[in-house]
């Protein structure tokens, strides 16, 4: 199994829903990240976790709260969004926080915020 | 900071042809490169990864190559299928910094059948 699974494909929301989503891989890596991509833009890095503790924040306002409960999964918890954060987000593994690993990626969330 | 450009932006080919997109990056002091290939509105699959001390890397019908000392990539695309459709981003890893992937803004390959 090489696959990054993420969930919901889709999600709309209004500004002041809660949400969540949610990444799973069974790779056994030890390292999982959150990207967000907006259209015709590469992927930016959100957070990083190595060993299930948050390793990497960058800077991503606090209603946008990552999770890493075990070793295989990874939830981003979305509360009282803007318009602006309508994205197609990322979730990505690699078998560690190491120089020269490769990346996996999930086919990604698209977010619509109304 | 490191800065990772691809050209051209968008490029069309009628099938068949053999191709090459570019990948330039400003800082030499990197631990590899990274090729992905995105359809649209979806998710990143890797395609091939170079790492510092290697000059190419080849799966299938496509071959990679890095110069470091210049900063330059290419993924070269032979034969080329309408199915190769989609947008090409290289990554570059470098050695400093905590946040040390750096992605380019992709090339939008279409094939023309």
């Amino acid at each position: 199994d090489t696959e990054v699974t993420q969930t919901p494909k889709h999600l709309v929301m209004g500004m002041t829903n809660k949400k969540s989503l949610k990444c799973e891989q069974h790779m056994g890596h030890r390292a999982m990240y959150w990207y967000k991509q907006k259209a015709k833009k590469p992927p930016e890095l959100m957070f990083v976790y190595s060993y299930e503790k948050l390793s990497i924040n960058e800077s991503v306002p606090s209603r946008f709260s990552p999770e890493c409960p075990n070793s295989s999964l990874l939830n981003l918890h979305l509360h009282a969004l803007q318009p602006e954060d309508s994205a197609l987000y990322l979730c990505a593994s690699s078998q560690g926080w190491e120089t020269n690993e490769k990346l996996f990626f999930g086919s990604g969330t698209q977010l619509s915020v109304l | 900071k490191q800065e990772v450009t691809q050209i051209p932006a968008a490029l069309s080919v009628p099938e068949g042809e053999n191709l090459v997109l570019n990948c330039s990056f400003t800082d030499s002091a990197i631990y590899n490169l990274q090729w992905f290939r995105q359809d649209p509105g979806k998710g990143l699959t890797s395609l091939l990864l170079i790492q510092s001390s290697q000059r190419e890397q080849t799966s299938g019908r496509l071959n990679a190559s890095l110069d470091k000392s210049s900063g330059r990539s290419t993924l070269y695309i032979a034969a080329s299928q309408p199915g190769d459709s989609a947008t090409y981003l290289c990554a570059v890893r470098g050695v400093s910094g905590a946040n040390n992937l750096f992605f380019g803004t992709g090339t939008r390959l279409t094939v023309i059948p």
